[in-house]
């Protein structure tokens, strides 16, 4: 079955580390760019970062910049997100998405979702 | 940074009837224009993407149009199932990927 599947959500206190992953299965995971996208509770759909098949281009929303990364490994099927310095409005479900692409491996709209994993940065 | 703005936030309309969803780039996105659906609890789904062309397994009574700054999805009549929130998102020029705020689609 072709699926996604985040772990590693929870409670965290401002100023907080957590480190999401997710498990791709049922696709070649190596063949494709793949993002973290959030949803603050009640609130639409944010895009966080990105990353290419070999982890060599990664792309954030600048609300992230210098707090969180993404990696991945290919030998596992898994995409990470390591997020330091968490802050309130970090409060989120995060999802895991699969980007389409085209010839030039422009990467495109997300075709596959994990059904989410939720943050919840508090005191 | 590209803004997208849908309209209307919420949309009333009785099973059987014909749904139309509004959505605005701030500057032009070609047909980079994808739209989702997402149920109460769920995760986001595929729709349409390059603003005309239905994901694998999409119903053909959803269509989408437009190209530029000004997209529409279209729902030709409604099914129970399809009562949710949509959302638009671009993806010419990125980063970021830009998403609309959500239509929400209820039942008359």
């Amino acid at each position: 079955e072709v699926q996604l599947v985040e772990s590693g959500g929870g409670l965290v206190q401002p100023g907080g580390s957590l480190r999401l992953s997710c498990a791709a299965s049922g696709f070649p995971f190596s063949n494709y760019w793949m993002s973290w996208v959030r949803q603050a509770p009640g609130k639409g759909l944010e895009w966080v970062a990105n990353i290419e098949q070999d982890g060599s281009k990664k792309n954030y929303v600048d609300s992230v910049k210098g707090r969180f990364t993404i990696s991945r490994d290919n030998a596992k099927n898994s995409l990470y997100l390591q997020m330091n310095s968490l802050r309130a409005e970090d409060t989120a479900v995060y999802y895991c998405a699969r980007q389409s692409r085209d010839g030039y491996n422009y990467p495109y709209y997300f075709d596959l979702w994990g059904q989410g994993t939720l943050v919840t940065v508090s005191s | 940074e590209i803004v997208m703005t849908q309209s209307p936030a919420t949309l009333s309309v009785s099973p059987g009837e014909r749904a139309t969803l509004s959505c605005r780039a701030s500057q032009s996105v070609s047909t980079f224009l994808a739209w989702y659906q997402q149920k109460p609890g769920q995760a986001p789904r595929l729709l349409i993407y390059g603003a005309s062309t239905r994901a694998t397994g999409i119903p053909a009574r959803f269509s989408g149009s437009g190209s530029g700054t000004e997209f529409t999805l279209t729902i030709s009549s409604l099914q129970s199932e399809d009562f949710a929130v949509y959302y638009c998102q671009q993806y010419n020029d990125w980063p970021p990927y830009t998403f609309g705020q959500g239509t929400k689609l209820e039942i008359k």
